[in-house]
């Protein structure tokens, strides 16, 4: 089985802390995705990256940043946490590039910035 | 750009009855669909998924959706609801060009009442 693994489950931040959040898959896929969850908005995409070193924005990139040095892990950056920044975040992967196979979800990390 | 539109944020049904979410999408390329489901305090799992050929595509957990091009929608169906099948669902698309993210509906949540 795919396996999309992210760092945290639960964290807890201070206004103003630099935030990483990791992402691992252990099935070589080629794209990565964070997005956020929040009631009533849906998923909505931060950053995806379809190759190493490679990243493009998604809807709601302001605030967060990416990196991607290695194939399996895809990292999420807050430079400097806000309290609007709280919520779900989610990664996911899926195999070729341009999405002919499906996305697998990590289990989501819940941040609460304080 | 591609887009998904749920409409409904919310269906409620009685057990046994039918089940139907809705969803249309814009894309200026041939999109490739996905409907997932989210139960609570989980991540997100594959319904079912169309990218060529058949446009009838068939699910797990009975869940099925046409694809209908001329009204841009991909509506998820199941003929008769169960408990279990209360979550939230959410319609994604994307495409079969390299480089293009996998975009969400903001989602309907499902009650099953019995």
């Amino acid at each position: 089985d795919v396996k999309v693994t992210q760092s945290s489950r639960y964290l807890v931040k201070r206004t103003g802390e630099k935030v990483f959040l990791e992402c691992v898959q252990d099935m070589d896929h080629e794209n990565m995705f964070w997005y956020r969850q929040d009631p009533g908005l849906g998923l909505r995409l931060i950053y995806f990256s379809y190759d190493v070193k490679m990243k493009e924005k998604g809807d709601i990139p302001e605030g967060y940043s990416v990196s991607r040095e290695k194939k399996e892990r895809f990292s999420l950056i807050l430079e400097s946490a806000s309290t609007n920044q709280t919520s779900m975040y989610l990664c996911a992967s899926s195999l070729k590039a341009g999405g002919t196979t499906e996305a697998f979800f990590g289990q989501g990390t819940r941040l609460t910035v304080v | 750009a591609q887009s998904v539109t749920q409409l409904g944020s919310h269906v409620s049904v009685s057990e046994g009855a039918l089940v139907l979410l809705r969803c249309n999408y814009s894309s200026s390329v041939p999109p490739y669909l996905f409907w997932y489901v989210q139960y609570p305090n989980q991540g997100l799992q594959l319904l079912l998924k169309y990218t060529t050929g058949a446009t009838l595509v068939k699910g797990i957990n009975g869940f099925e959706a046409e694809f209908k091009k001329s009204e841009t929608s991909f509506h998820l169906t199941k003929p008769s609801a169960h408990m279990s099948d209360a979550a939230e669902y959410f319609c994604a698309v994307t495409s079969y060009q390299a480089g293009t993210a996998l975009i969400f509906g903001k989602g309907t949540t499902l009650s099953v009442s019995s």
